[in-house]
């Protein structure tokens, strides 16, 4: 079945660090891909999608590109906030059938330190 | 409403007891899903509604777990019998498409506490 491996945390970083946490999926078609984001007390919200090979998503500085050939979709940012601190999901949606909803990593928790 | 609207958005309920979860999706999204997050576990896939059709039920972790949309728009969780691993936040999310290259629109979910 599909599925979706991403690094655990916490991670924690310094303010204006670079950050990339590793997102690698398994499927059975030709998924599409999604960051989401959830801030401390509120809903999962997108923050960015890739829905074929070598596409790269990015939003609020934060950029992911579809690796097929590695089966990736890291996500990094070039200098973090403290606003960052939340929890990122990878997940994917498959074509190939199935239930027609998005599959999930167990989340990454980043702390950004001023 | 402006978005996903859940409720109520904390319970704590004794093992044993039946609860309700609702979800009432953004106006005109067809889809709608139940989700629920554990600690450490990430998100669960848990049943996904599409317009008329008949739900996919596949991620209802035993039959205690059921789950209705009335007239195409609010859905219903409901949970019998309660038992303490059931305790966890339970998330619904709704999209205009499908969510394979739509976006979902997450509720803040619903804390549940089974003592």
């Amino acid at each position: 079945g599909d599925s979706v491996t991403q690094m655990e945390g916490p991670v924690t970083l310094s303010e204006e660090a670079f950050l990339t946490i590793n997102c690698t999926y398994t499927a059975t078609g030709y998924p599409s891909l999604f960051w989401y984001v959830q801030y401390p007390g509120e809903g999962l919200q997108l923050l960015l999608k890739a829905t074929k090979a070598d596409d790269k998503g990015s939003n609020k500085g934060f950029e992911a590109t579809y690796r097929k050939e590695t089966t990736s979709f890291h996500l990094e940012k070039g200098s973090v906030q403290v606003s960052d601190s939340a929890v990122y999901f990878c997940a994917l949606s498959d074509s190939g059938g199935g239930a027609d909803g998005l599959t999930f990593g167990k989340g990454t928790h980043l702390i950004i330190q001023p | 409403g402006a978005g996903v609207s859940q409720s109520p958005s904390n319970k704590v309920t004794e093992k044993g007891k039946d609860v309700e979860l609702r979800c009432d999706p953004i106006s005109g999204h067809t889809a709608l899903y139940w989700y629920r997050q554990s600690l450490g576990q990430g998100l669960e896939f848990l049943i996904y509604f599409q317009g008329n059709s008949a739900p996919d039920k596949s991620g209802l972790p035993s039959d205690r777990f059921s789950a209705e949309r009335t007239g195409g728009s609010v859905s219903t969780l409901t949970i019998q019998r309660t038992q303490q691993e059931d305790s966890a936040v339970y998330l619904c999310a709704s999209s205009l498409v499908s969510g394979k290259t739509g976006e979902l629109f997450f509720g803040e979910g619903s804390r549940l506490t089974v003592l």
